[in-house]
């Protein structure tokens, strides 16, 4: 079974508009974390966001931020006011815990904002 | 932030010969680095877990006597692609943790092996 689904294979946005990049994930565990990782296409993975299944609030870095719906198991990343630097693809990830060290990717979302 | 390198950067190498790809944790200690397999338009597979000192642990349907991995320092982690052929062609990235506590990986910037 998918274990991270990221159901937008390509979005297009206008810049200066806020995105959101859509990300589910199955799991029975109560332990885990969510992450999000932007791919440029120079290769480098960027890490953008964590949010551990026990946070209370949503995990918020500068203009990222994580809608965390855990009863829904969504973990959708909010760009706001996106920049052309923004074009990349968009990982979603999954780290199980306790012990398991690692990370399950989604397919990936590639944005492309438009000037 | 922590910074991992990886070398070479891209590699061309002919059917048949093996290619070593270093992966290097710069300002941290990592005991544990990971090794990932992009293929064009698709998404990370992991490969194998590395942990320094010991072996490392291949994610099911990796060929271990194919892809060689070799943790030996807290700093360094090798992957040996042994026997290449056109179909190992592909974006090699490693990742590394650095400690325990730490939930977060940082991964290098990649190696593109193209096998001819």
């Amino acid at each position: 079974a998918q274990k991270i689904t990221q159901t937008q294979p390509g979005m297009f946005v206008q810049e200066k508009e806020a995105v959101t990049l859509d990300c589910t994930y199955d799991t029975s565990d109560p332990s885990y974390g969510l992450f999000w990782y932007k791919q440029p296409s120079s290769g480098e993975m960027i890490f953008l966001i964590y949010q551990g299944s026990y946070d209370q609030q949503n995990a918020t870095e500068g203009r990222y931020s994580l809608n965390f719906q855990k009863a829904r198991k969504s973990a959708n990343l909010v760009i706001s006011a996106s920049q052309l630097g923004d074009s990349a693809m968009y990982f979603c990830a999954m780290r199980e815990y306790p012990g398991n060290e690692k990370l399950t990717f989604g397919t990936g979302t590639r944005l492309t904002i438009i000037p | 932030g922590a910074v991992v390198s990886q070398h070479p950067s891209w590699v061309i190498c002919k059917s048949g010969t093996s290619v070593k790809i270093e992966c290097r944790s710069l300002d941290f200690q990592a005991t544990t680095m990971f090794w990932y397999r992009q293929f064009p338009k698709q998404s990370l597979m992991l490969m194998a877990t590395s942990n320094e000192g010991s072996k490392a642990t291949y994610e099911q349907g990796v060929e271990k006597d194919k892809f060689l991995i070799n943790h030996a320092s807290l700093t360094l982690s090798t992957l040996t692609v042994t026997s290449a052929h056109p179909e190992d062609s592909s974006f090699y990235i490693c990742s590394a943790r650095v400690g325990p506590g730490s939930y977060e990986q940082y991964f290098g910037p990649g190696t593109r092996l193209t096998v001819t």
